[in-house]
């Protein structure tokens, strides 16, 4: 257990479905964020909060929608995904003034039929 | 803009040798410099950082890494590799903050495979 908490842990979703997967930190950080990790590519940073709002959108298609209601909880809505989004979905946070780096959750495996 | 390079995709060991995994960085300011460990369906887990103290950082599981700003490097090293050893590993660079959330970029990873 790492500190930050990463639900479901394995999602399997149509493409016409709608999902969210839910991040949930309690180390007293202010910033979170999202990325996907497809195989063999770099980890894609997708979004970055601080202190509830969002500083970073990486060109992220529409059908992916953070939404950050405190500086604990993080979402990622879902909806009409395609086969290609079928990744590990992970979040972090950090203490954003600090250098003690991220903490990860254990990821979201996600696969889109 | 900060960017890492990993030297290798793969690498393997056998059980008991050195370990040696590269990083290469490039950024405009002073950095910061991370490694992290990725065990197969796992999230990552801070293996070591450089914060601008002592060039020699050393981590847990017995890794360390040497800062040379010279050759913009970030080796990881461990004396003598064990099974359990065997993970990804990333190599991340931090821009030094301004008061927003600190952003990693992350280099492409080295699949550590260690061989009996």
């Amino acid at each position: 257990e790492t500190g930050v908490t990463q639900t479901p842990r394995h999602l399997v979703m149509g493409m016409t479905n709608k999902k969210s997967l839910k991040c949930e930190q309690h180390l007293g950080h202010n910033a979170m964020y999202w990325y996907k990790q497809s195989a063999k590519k770099p980890l894609e940073l997708m979004f970055v909060y601080n202190f509830k709002e969002q500083t970073e959108n990486n060109s992220v298609p529409s059908r992916f929608s953070p939404e950050c209601p405190n500086s604990s909880h993080l979402f990622l809505h879902l909806h009409t995904l395609q086969p290609e989004d079928s990744a590990l979905y992970l979040c972090a946070s950090s203490q954003g003034q600090g250098v003690v780096g991220y903490t990860f959750g254990s990821g979201t495996r996600l696969t889109v039929v | 803009a900060q960017s890492v390079t990993q030297l290798g995709s793969h690498v393997s060991v056998s059980e008991g040798a050195l370990v040696l995994l590269r990083c290469n960085y490039s950024s405009s300011v002073p950095p910061y410099l991370f490694w992290y460990v990725q065990y197969p369906n796992q999230g990552l887990q801070l293996l070591l950082k450089y914060t601008s103290a002592a060039t020699l950082v050393k981590g847990i599981n017995g890794f360390e890494a040497e800062f040379k700003k010279s050759e913009t490097s970030f080796h990881l090293t461990k004396p003598s590799a064990h099974m359990s050893d065997a993970a990804e590993y990333f190599c991340a660079v931090s821009d030094t903050g301004r008061g927003s959330a600190r952003q990693l970029t992350f280099g492409s990873g080295t699949q550590l495979t260690v061989l009996p």
